[in-house]
């Protein structure tokens, strides 16, 4: 049991379709992150959330919606995918800052 | 905003030499976190340190938090190929469950 899964693991898309990727947590962790990994970028967080129904941006929220309706999902949905939005994204958990993060495998996103 | 500057970025070096990796701030952290990543996967958590001054072992690898807590280092005794990968910093900030601050990494390669 992994204790956190993304979906999909690779996804092609054209530009201007909506895409969303899942973020699902067996944890019962109260805070929940999306986060994208570009080179010479490192990772940047796009927004996050710290209960059912409350999220917040981050430093690059642009162009990006989340939504949480259960403790253990956290989507994240580009409206209208742009090429600029070609990216690995990564969810990640945690019961607080403090004591760090557990990451999910990635989903890598090509917008064509 | 915060900062974590990590350095160097890039290391390659041969199987058996020491090295180390410095993480530096001016902002005082609540916590720091060394996390390993391995090419396809999500970033994976080491260590945390907590009190300033504070030195964990694991292993080969041996993490250091600075005394005023505003910096950390990581050094690898007896490198191995098995140690390359992605090594990056985040910093818990004091303000409460903000989310974590993360250095861009340093990718070590270790050559047999």
């Amino acid at each position: 049991d992994a204790g956190i899964t993304q979906s999909p693991r690779h996804k092609v898309t054209e530009t201007g379709t909506p895409v969303t990727l899942r973020c699902h947590q067996t944890e019962n962790h109260r805070y929940m992150y999306w986060y994208r990994q570009d080179p010479g970028h490192g990772l940047r967080l796009i927004h996050y959330s710290y209960g059912v129904k409350d999220t917040d941006k981050g430093e690059v929220s642009d162009g990006y919606s989340v939504s949480r309706s259960k403790t253990e999902d956290f989507l994240l949905t580009l409206e209208s995918a742009t090429s600029s939005q070609t990216s690995v994204y990564f969810c990640a958990i945690s019961v607080q800052s403090l004591y760090g993060y557990t990451f999910g495998s990635g989903t890598r996103l090509t917008v064509v | 905003t915060q900062l974590l500057e990590q350095s160097p970025q890039f290391l390659s070096i041969q199987e058996g030499e020491n090295l180390t990796v410095y993480c530096n701030s001016s902002s005082v952290f609540s916590s720091l976190q060394w996390y390993r990543q391995e090419p396809g996967e999500g970033p994976v958590l080491l260590v945390t340190v907590v009190t300033g001054g504070e030195v964990k072992k694991l292993k080969r690898l041996t993490f250091q938090f600075g005394d005023a807590r505003k910096d950390s280092s990581l050094h690898i005794t007896a490198a191995q190929p098995g140690d390359t990968g992605l090594y990056l910093c985040a910093g818990a900030p004091l303000s409460g469950n903000t989310p974590l601050v993360f250095g861009k990494g340093t990718r070590l390669s270790v050559i047999a």
